[in-house]
């Protein structure tokens, strides 16, 4: 069964740092594009950025100078760190992978941040 | 980069046929083939229903279908059954600068 599998749910203060992981299982993602979306409570979807095979990225205006998205080839395992937390920050994490061009077509289950004093 | 255009509900009844709006510009859905749409039930991660435009993943029921026109997409679901009642959200590649944008979305209830 083809799936991505993310990092438990977060709980940060305001200001600091959150990583959440996303690793494909039963598919190898090595070739692939993957992306983050994020979705606050009772909101709609956000494109954050994309991560290359390569390791190249991409954000999203919105998230410039505080989103980070690594690769590590050895485990096919991609994070997103998201810097400067506050508390419009807090929302469920997606990873998406694009085996189809230009297409989110396989999702993880989702992380949620919560961002809280 | 703001957020397509979508009715914010819509309704059928089992067995009718609903349409659901995606209104952006020339810079993203009207510029482009990667037109997306995706099915999200409360609690779950969205589900690709419809890429490029039109083109069905597989296990994807032929009653969902898509097109475009202009600026605006739209997604079809015919012969409405209980578990389509979700939200749909379109999404579409809009350019290197800025590349994608979802749509505010639509929930779909069956009556």
């Amino acid at each position: 069964q083809v799936q991505l599998v993310q990092s438990g749910a977060e709980v940060k203060k305001p200001g600091a740092s959150v990583m959440v992981s996303c690793r494909p299982s039963g598919y190898s993602f090595a070739g692939y594009y993957m992306h983050w979306v994020r979705q606050a409570p009772g909101q709609g979807l956000e494109w954050m950025g994309w991560i290359n095979p390569k390791g190249g990225t991409k954000s999203a205006q919105n998230f410039q100078g505080r989103v980070t998205m690594t690769r590590d080839t050895s485990t096919s395992t991609v994070y997103m760190e998201l810097s400067r937390l506050t508390s419009d920050d807090s929302a469920l994490y997606y990873c998406a992978g694009e085996r189809l061009l230009k297409t989110f077509d396989i999702w993880g289950q989702g992380t949620m941040v919560t961002v809280s004093s | 980069q703001s957020a397509l255009t979508q009715p914010p509900s819509a309704s059928g009844s089992p067995g009718q046929s609903v349409t659901i709006s995606c209104t952006g510009t020339s810079s993203d859905v009207g510029g482009y083939k990667y037109v997306s749409w995706y099915q999200q039930h409360p609690g779950k991660a969205p589900k690709l229903m419809i890429y490029e435009v039109m083109k069905r993943p597989s296990g994807v029921p032929d009653r969902f279908s898509g097109s475009k026109s202009g600026n605006t997409a739209s997604l079809t679901v015919s012969g409405l059954q209980a578990e389509d009642e979700a939200e749909y959200y379109c999404s579409s590649y809009a350019g290197s600068n800025n590349p994608y944008v979802f749509g505010t979305g639509t929930k779909v209830t069956v009556l």
